[in-house]
């Protein structure tokens, strides 16, 4: 079975950058997988930043970025701001309509 | 604008089955697949499956083959997704989610909380 790794978190100060990886139990994310990216705060559902790899979501401010760094899928944030604080979460695209979701990576700002 | 309401928390037993709805508006029912996701509290989001409102084809997570039917009804533009032999295991949030052109989950529900307690 697929598992599709994050870090499970990271600290960043407030300006700061992160990036923050999505990575596969076996072989090498490309943009044939469709990386997407969603940032989710508690009690709230997930809310889409990234998709197709490196294309901001309607209203995704530009400080979030995404790409492909060696074999795994990146989300960077430029500039962490407070209310950046929250879990993301990766989704790839694993074809014949088969996805699979991250484990998670929770960022703290502080 | 797009807009995706479920139906309202449920609890249930172990061994009985859960059905939640999932209601569409504000863009053509049949041109987007819809996902199912759910969260077990305090843990990540889990990929269950995705159905094609246009033909009604569903394809499942191999945790969930054989546990999990998606279906939709075009009429009243409603989806729903049934999950069997509930367990402790399955209390989770359930969340139904419209694709996007580009493989992504671009338009969420709300969520629906699913309690299995005896």
């Amino acid at each position: 079975q697929t598992v599709v790794t994050q870090e499970p978190s990271f600290s960043v100060s407030p300006g700061g950058t992160v990036t923050l990886t999505c990575g596969l139990s076996s072989g090498s994310v490309s943009t044939s997988n469709y990386p997407s990216w969603y940032q989710q705060t508690p009690g709230q559902a997930p809310r889409t930043l990234i998709y197709s790899t490196n294309t901001r979501s309607s209203g995704v401010p530009d400080r979030f970025s995404g790409s492909i760094v060696g074999n795994k899928a990146a989300l960077t944030i430029t500039g962490a701001q407070a209310e950046d604080e929250s879990d993301y979460y990766c989704v790839l695209y694993m074809g014949s309509d088969i996805y699979v979701f991250g484990t998670g990576t929770m960022v703290t700002v502080l | 604008q797009v807009q995706l309401v479920q139906s309202g928390a449920e609890v249930k037993k172990p061994g009985a089955s859960v059905k939640v709805s999932c209601k569409a508006s504000g863009y053509a029912f049949s041109n987007y697949y819809v996902h199912w996701v759910r969260q077990a509290p305090g843990q990540g989001l889990e990929w269950m499956g995705i159905i094609s409102p246009a033909g009604g084809r569903a394809t499942y997570a191999q945790n969930f083959q054989g546990r999990a039917t998606m279906t939709r009804d075009t009429s009243t533009r409603t989806l729903y997704m049934e999950l069997s032999s509930l367990r402790s295991e399955d209390t989770a949030v359930y969340y139904c989610a419209r694709e996007s052109p580009h493989h992504s989950l671009a338009h969420w529900g709300q969520g629906t909380q699913v309690t299995v307690s005896s």
